[in-house]
């Protein structure tokens, strides 16, 4: 079993839909990645976050440090959305481990 | 300007042949990072450097050996190709050890 578990693995969604991503993991983290791989290839820092709530236009990125747990939220989806979303969080004084992350297709 | 460069992009070459890729970032980051990318797309953390020493060497075979010549430059050579070795491979860099990382394209190497 990975360390880092996402859900769901696949994603379709309307244009316009409010989408949620999970991430949850069993390690201790200093904290948690979300990131982004467009179809190209490239791979982009969405968030790192360690406590609380972060938004960056119509994403938003929560952490539970208690539950270990976080969700990306993207609310209004669009099209130029789908991509694949990989949390990935950074153990104590280690390295950063991977989901195997999540692919959404968002259809207009 | 790009932030973290990859050379080259694509690679194809025999089994049993040594091949480098290069990596450089003009963000003045002290942390930089090789990770792997199987073909189901998960990414693995190969090595870690910070400012030029190897911090994290991870069950990579010795086949692979990673080399910092100053702090901006992380090169990975491969000796002796494997079918397995086929992969992309990513170079990242942080500021600090467990800042925010920002990654190079990405180098599709094609083992045949």
């Amino acid at each position: 079993k990975n360390e880092v578990e996402q859900s769901p693995q696949n994603l379709t969604a309307q244009e316009g839909e409010f989408i949620t991503i999970n991430c949850s993991y069993s390690v201790g983290i200093s904290a948690l990645h979300w990131l982004q791989q467009h179809p190209g290839g490239g791979i982009v820092s969405l968030f790192m976050l360690s406590s609380g709530k972060k938004k960056h236009g119509r994403l938003i990125a929560t952490i539970n440090i208690q539950e270990k747990h976080s969700s990306l939220h993207i609310t209004a989806s669009h099209p130029r959305d789908s991509a694949v979303y990989i949390c990935a969080v950074f153990e104590y004084g280690n390295k950063l481990v991977f989901g195997a992350g999540t692919i959404l297709r968002v259809k207009s | 300007d790009t932030a973290v460069s990859q050379t080259p992009k694509y690679l194809v070459t025999q089994m049993g042949n040594d091949k480098s890729i290069k990596c450089e970032q003009n963000l003045g980051h002290d942390t930089m990072y090789w990770y792997k990318q199987d073909s189901k797309k998960f990414l693995k953390i190969m090595f870690s450097y910070n400012n030029k020493e190897l911090i994290i060497n991870e069950t990579v075979p010795n086949r692979f050996s990673p080399k910092s010549p100053d702090k901006a430059h992380l090169n990975l050579h491969i000796n002796s190709l494997e079918l397995g070795d086929s992969a992309v491979y990513f170079c990242a860099s942080s500021q600090d050890f467990s800042g925010e990382q920002f990654f190079g394209p990405g180098t599709r190497l094609t083992v045949l």
